[in-house]
């Protein structure tokens, strides 16, 4: 079975400073890892993904994930936020080879002026 | 590419009335579609996966009877709330597949908040 777990369900930070977002799975089998965003009232855009090779992942809006195997994590981060990053933020896993996205509880990223 | 509608994006009923929600793929083909269901400030949480031309398969603790899916052609799938009531009240958001190397990526509709009195 698989499980993904977002420690933090808020974070707050300031525009222009620094933010990483945590994200630990559990699996037995090897899996996909994502990293989606949602805008309030909307559906979910894709940041970015790991399927496999390099372990340092960058996506849009200027955000990178760091997949840890031994560690198990897959945090996202970003060098400068902007007001407009303020969303949730839900990480996901898919076991390789299969349809089946488990998600995160989310975290709740707020850009303060 | 690889786009993907909900309609309506908005509803509110009454209870005890029926909704359809309708999902579709615009710029591709998806034999494999998805609904989820989203409370206020939690997760979301896969209630079906719907087949095209074939049942849908219901997670665990899903009523069948209480949310009917159709996937009747390769870019269109239908959630339909039957009967509905206060707490079927959600954020319901469906997602299609995309057969490709290496894997099959999910892309999701903007969702559709179900409000009913």
């Amino acid at each position: 079975a698989q499980s993904v777990t977002q420690l933090d369900s808020q974070v707050p930070v300031f525009e222009e400073a620094p933010v990483e977002l945590r994200c630990n799975y559990s699996s037995s089998v090897s899996v996909y890892l994502f990293w989606y965003v949602q805008y309030p009232n909307q559906g979910l855009q894709l940041l970015l993904k790991y399927l496999s090779g390099s372990t340092l992942v960058k996506g849009i809006n200027g955000f990178e994930a760091e997949f840890n195997k031994s560690q198990t994590s897959f945090h996202l981060r970003k060098p400068s936020v902007h007001i407009s990053d303020t969303a949730e933020y839900f990480c996901a896993v898919s076991p390789s080879g299969a349809n089946n996205l488990f998600f995160g509880t989310g975290t709740r990223l707020t850009v303060i002026p | 590419g690889a786009v993907v509608s909900q309609h309506p994006s908005r509803v509110i009923c009454k209870s005890g009335t029926s909704v359809k929600i309708e999902c579709r793929s615009l710029d591709f083909q998806a034999t494999t579609m998805f609904w989820y269901r989203q409370f206020p400030k939690q997760s979301l949480m896969l209630m079906a996966t719907s087949n095209e031309g074939s049942k849908a398969t219901y997670e665990q603790g899903v009523e069948k009877d209480k949310f009917l899916i159709n996937h009747a052609s390769l870019t269109l799938s239908t959630l339909t709330v039957t009967s509905a009531h206060p707490e079927d009240s959600s954020f319901y958001i469906c997602s299609a597949r995309l057969r490709g190397p290496p894997y099959n990526e999910q892309f999701f509709g903007p969702g559709t908040r179900l409000t009913v009195l």
